[in-house]
């Protein structure tokens, strides 16, 4: 069974609003990643928040960690059409694993 | 740089034909990933590689084996195809933090 939950499932914005996804997730982890997925094309490494970390930026990215809540937020900001895609939320192995798990997604679609 | 290579990037099969997936990692990443991703759907883990050893197995079929080789590229097998297999399959490399994707091939099983 997957480890993370998403959501909203799907989103829908204007161009210049900001998106946040929520992902939660059920186990102790090392640290969650952030990918994008443009439709039927191979997944784009986003992001990665370390468990011991509580936010980190990249550009228009923001992500945030609450191991306590085993969740963690994607904000994007100023979104562009090009944002449109799916973003999923995948946590890293944990000692004495090599297993990722993402979670369902959230498509998001950014209307100019 | 160099980025995660798969081949063939699309595939077309009868039922219950074999399939192989090949999968060639960034350099220097010691661990490979497979993963299976359905219509819509979210990726499913497979199977993954620590230095040409499997390191975990996910919901992957008896009728698919992998393995890793002395050059770290990786190939998936996958034996009596069904419909349900069609797909997308991605490979992954890490450098133990990060898994880097191939673009991943699309296999229709008719």
């Amino acid at each position: 069974s997957q480890q993370g939950e998403e959501d909203p499932q799907a989103l829908s914005i204007q161009e210049g609003e900001n998106a946040t996804m929520n992902c939660s997730y059920k186990t102790s982890i090392n640290n969650l990643q952030w990918y994008r997925q443009n439709s039927g094309r191979g997944l784009v490494h986003l992001i990665l928040i370390r468990s011991n970390e509580r936010e980190k930026h990249s550009g228009r990215l923001r992500v945030t960690l609450d191991t306590s809540k085993k969740s963690s937020s994607l904000l994007i900001t100023a979104s562009r059409a090009a944002d449109t895609a799916s973003y999923f939320c995948a946590t890293g192995p944990t000692s004495g694993t090599y297993k990722y798990i993402f979670g369902t997604g959230t498509r998001l679609k950014v209307l100019a | 740089a160099a980025g995660v290579i798969q081949s063939p990037r699309h595939l077309i099969k009868e039922k219950r034909e074999t399939a192989t997936l090949k999968c060639y990692p960034i350099p220097r990443h010691d661990t490979v990933y497979w993963y299976q991703q359905g219509p819509g759907q979210d990726p499913q883990f497979l199977i993954s590689f620590y230095e040409k050893m499997q390191s975990d197995k996910g919901s992957i079929p008896d009728r698919f084996s992998a393995q890793q080789f002395s050059d770290y590229h990786s190939e998936l097998n996958m034996s009596s195809l069904e419909l349900g297999d069609s797909a997308l399959y991605f490979c992954a490399s890490s450098d133990q933090e990060t898994q880097y994707f191939g673009p991943g091939t699309r296999l229709l099983v008719l």
